[in-house]
């Protein structure tokens, strides 16, 4: 079981679609992230959030707006994806952002863009 | 530019033997590795890791080996089973706990 927890597993979406990505921990960690990874890749970072607030952006397009309404809940909205969108997209959390400590990681959600 | 290498996209080892995965960086700043194992369908899960201030870490059947110098890492599960069959992937910070940066991963395979 991972103390990571997303939702929903699997979401298909067209491409004038509006929907949403959830993850939630419990751990008190204080640092949380979006990763992408597409098919034998490794993952790839999309947003760090520290202490509620965004501090890496790694020049993702607007149409994924990350949101963090607490310290145990990051969003991620989409808007308009286009089908090269389509991966797995990881939630992960960390404790303290200002110190070297392991990711833990959720099961992802399995985007398709149709 | 690549700054952490997986260069063995596969490996395949008997049950029971050593397996060892291996790891180079490129960058100097580095100073903090780590190990993930990633099944199909699930997130990866974090194995172990290590600081520059050491050169092994070790835990279970799990150990990491750093060489500074060399800019090379590696772990080693001993003994292999056939439940360690997953995609491992290294990963490694800077100072000031930066993003991780990943590799490639390596699949290992485990014959029983």
């Amino acid at each position: 079981d991972t103390e990571v927890t997303q939702t929903p597993k699997h979401l298909v979406m067209g491409m004038t679609n509006k929907k949403s990505l959830k993850c939630e921990q419990h751990m008190g960690h204080r640092a949380m992230y979006w990763y992408k990874q597409k098919a034998k890749k490794p993952p790839e970072l999309m947003f760090v959030y520290s202490y509620e607030k965004l501090s890496i952006n790694e020049s993702v397009p607007s149409r994924f707006s990350p949101e963090c309404p607490n310290s145990s809940l990051l969003n991620l909205h989409l808007h308009a994806l286009q089908p090269e969108d389509s991966a797995l997209y990881l939630c992960a959390s960390s404790q303290d952002p200002g110190r070297p400590s392991p990711l833990h990681f959720g099961n992802g959600t399995r985007l398709t863009v149709t | 530019d690549q700054q952490v290498k997986q260069n063995s996209p596969s490996l395949s080892v008997q049950e029971g033997r050593i397996s060892i995965l291996n790891c180079d960086y490129t960058n100097s700043m580095f100073d903090y590795f780590l190990w993930y194992k990633k099944y199909p369908a699930e997130g990866p899960t974090f194995l172990i890791s290590i600081s520059s201030i050491k050169d092994k870490n070790e835990d279970g059947r799990f150990t990491v080996f750093l060489n500074k110098s060399a800019k090379h890492l590696s772990l080693h599960i001993v003994p292999s089973q056939p439940g360690d069959s997953a995609v491992y992937f290294c990963a490694a910070s800077a100072a000031g706990n930066t993003p991780l940066v990943f590799g490639k991963g390596t699949r290992l395979s485990v014959i029983a």
